[in-house]
């Protein structure tokens, strides 16, 4: 299986900033996934990201709050922006390939709103 | 619309005492079913995948198995370390990527 590396792994911010999370596989992968999990949750999909295409959006989930890019078949980047408390939550990127098959998790980003 | 649900919520068992969680889903054209091991403060690690009603699949204390309404993991004779949070997850239907989520069993095994 993949190894997947997050940075950062957690940060504090500030009401009103944003803060880019970045996703680091050590193979080439054809999808990257964005979840979130909030307190005491379980994972919601954000967003699929494609290498060479927009990310493709969950119902509930905008392109202004959560911009993405996927540079190349090793790499994505999540942004949380203009962020609020209610944006306190873990960030986990995941790869895997179409369809069914199996998704592995990185080992996720903790972020909390002030 | 996909659904997945997991029961018990919580469950606390005595170090040696075997017993199941359960996972029932609904989703148009099952394309695999899937259970994760989540620790606090780490994202889900990967156990099994399961594809077709009747099939089992076994790692160590753990083996999972699938009906076409639900997915049982069974754990034998658990030990302390095998504490964590087990999430199932399905493809959702329609052909779409990502998985759908339950929202997880939380075991506690005592010494």
């Amino acid at each position: 299986s993949a190894v997947i590396s997050q940075k950062p792994s957690r940060d504090i911010c500030q009401r009103g900033t944003s803060l880019t999370i970045q996703c680091q596989v050590d193979s080439q992968v054809t999808m990257m996934f964005w979840y979130r999990q909030q307190p005491g949750q379980s994972l919601t999909l954000i967003a699929t990201a494609n290498q060479g295409s927009e990310a493709t959006y969950e119902s509930g989930f905008v392109i202004d709050k959560f911009p993405i890019s996927r540079p190349n078949l090793t790499f994505s980047t999540l942004t949380v922006s203009n962020m609020s408390p209610e944006d306190s939550s873990i960030y986990l990127c995941s790869v895997g390939e179409a369809g069914g098959d199996t998704q592995y998790f990185g080992p996720g980003t903790r972020l909390t709103v002030l | 619309e996909d659904q997945v649900t997991q029961s018990p919520e919580a469950l606390r068992l005595q170090e040696g005492e075997s017993s199941s969680l359960n996972c029932s889903y609904t989703v148009s054209g099952l394309r695999g079913l899937f259970w994760y091991r989540q620790d606090p403060g780490k994202g889900p690690e990967f156990l099994f995948t399961l594809y077709s009603a009747g099939e089992e699949k076994e790692k160590e204390r753990l083996k999972a198995t699938l009906t076409k309404k639900e997915s049982f993991l069974h754990i034998t004779a658990p030990k302390p370390e095998d504490s964590a949070t087990y999430l199932c997850a399905v493809p959702p239907g329609g052909g779409a990527d990502g998985l759908t989520f339950g929202k997880g069993t939380h075991l506690i095994i005592q010494p």
